[in-house]
Parts: C-alpha cells; sequence; structure tokens
C-alpha cells in the first residue's frame, strides 16, 4: 500500500516553544492530508483538514493560529504547534488519502496514516 | 454535524468468540466507510466500503455496510488474544474538499 511518513516520531519540549510535525506522502500525490490527535484511551479527533495550495480548514473549537497548518506541496503537510503547553501534549497523526477525482462514484479512495508523533510538552 | 457512533465502547471476551462491532453515522456527502485497527501507534487499515450490501473477507474478519439504514458491523470470529485492540470505524465524506471522521473506537480485550 501507499506510505505516509510522519516526522518526528516523538518531540519533548520546552513549554512556550514551537514544535514543527511534518507528514509526507512517499510514493503517490495527496491533495488533501488530514491532521488528528488522539488523547490516551481516546479516538481519533479530526483537527484539520488541510488542502494543498490553500488555507486549511480547522474544526470547531481548535485554534488555528495555536495549530499551523501548512500543505506546500502535494507530498508534504506540517502542523506547527505554536507556543506549547503542557495541555497540548498529545499524540498527532496525520492521514493522507489517495482518491481520483475522474473515478466514478462508488470507487475506491483508501486513507493512509503516518506513524504518529508523541508530543510532550514540559 | 457529521456524526459517527460505534458501539459497543468497550468489549471484553473469552477467545475463541464472535464478536460484532457496530457503526452508524449521519453524514453528508458520504463517500465510504473505513475500519481500522489500533494497537500501540498509528491505525492500520482493515476495509474500506462503499457499496451497500457486499461483504467483505480477510481471514477471520468480515465487514458490510448498509447505506439504507447508515451503519456498517465488523464481524471477528474465533477470536484470538491478537486481535485485543481499539476498533475504530471512519467515514470519508466528499464535496469538494474530503474529510475523514471518526467513530469514538471500539476497545476489544481478549482474554485467554
Amino acid at each position: 500500500g501507499a506510505v505516509v511518513s510522519q516526522h518526528p516520531s516523538w518531540v519533548i519540549c520546552k513549554s512556550g516553544t514551537s514544535v514543527k510535525i511534518e507528514c509526507r506522502s512517499l510514493d503517490f500525490q495527496a491533495t488533501t492530508m488530514f491532521w488528528y490527535r488522539q488523547f490516551p484511551k481516546q479516538s481519533l479527533m479530526l483537527m484539520a483538514t488541510s488542502n494543498e495550495g490553500s488555507k486549511a480548514t480547522y474544526e470547531q473549537g481548535v485554534e488555528k493560529d495555536k495549530f499551523l497548518i501548512n500543505h506546500a506541496s502535494l507530498t508534504l503537510s506540517t502542523l506547527t504547534v505554536t507556543s506549547a503547553h503542557p495541555e497540548d501534549s498529545s499524540f498527532y497523526i496525520c492521514s493522507a488519502t489517495r482518491f481520483d477525482w475522474n473515478s466514478r462514484p462508488g470507487s475506491s479512495t483508501e486513507a493512509f496514516f503516518g506513524q504518529g508523533t508523541r508530543l510532550t510538552v514540559v | 454535524e457529521d456524526k459517527v457512533v460505534q458501539s459497543p465502547l468497550s468489549l471484553v471476551v473469552h477467545e475463541g468468540d464472535t464478536v460484532t462491532l457496530n457503526c452508524s453515522y449521519e453524514v453528508t456527502n458520504f463517500r465510504s466507510l473505513l475500519w481500522y485497527k489500533q494497537e500501540k501507534k498509528a491505525p492500520t487499515f482493515l476495509f474500506m466500503l462503499t457499496s451497500s450490501g457486499i461483504e467483505k473477507k480477510s481471514g477471520r474478519l468480515s465487514s458490510i455496510l448498509d447505506k439504507k439504514e447508515l451503519f456498517s458491523i465488523l464481524n471477528i470470529t474465533a477470536t484470538q488474544t491478537g486481535d485485543s485492540a481499539i476498533y475504530l470505524c471512519a467515514v470519508l465524506l466528499i464535496q469538494g474538499a474530503q474529510k475523514l471522521v471518526f467513530g469514538q473506537g471500539t476497545r476489544l480485550t481478549i482474554n485467554p
């Protein structure tokens, strides 16, 4: 299957600093990437949808000035947690879909996940 | 608001039992429903369902989608301890842009 690479897999940072997480689709072009946050023993919470060449679409309750998303190319999206605080500590996962816009309704589309980034803010 | 609801949230069974996990959805612009298994890190893909009534099967796992009643089930037969995980259901929506929305997950524990 397709490969999505997320980096770093874990990071520890001091409160007040910013952290950038990268998500790359290695063998396909991803016009859309999704960023999720996951707390222990909970499901994935969609934070934002990242569209190549345009602004990200944030879910309700997610601060766009705090979680900056950039989708500069068809293979790279970045999430920057600005002025991180301990409550931002979480597991962040990106996902990319490979979708053929010319395909008929009912044809297959699959979402591929990065390995996730464990962020700890101290 | 797009909603994906899984049940049960938690399930504990004995090895060898058969389990059925449920996923219902209320969304606009439905394209596909996907099932994932999550153990320690990122979810791993199990199935993608787009058409109603067609069962997808992989070993002891199978899944089917009902687009009229807006739900899907994931069956696991002859469960093993290695099946213990969180099972996530997600719905892919497409209207111009795409959106992938997850349910809360079902935490499945298989006891020996």
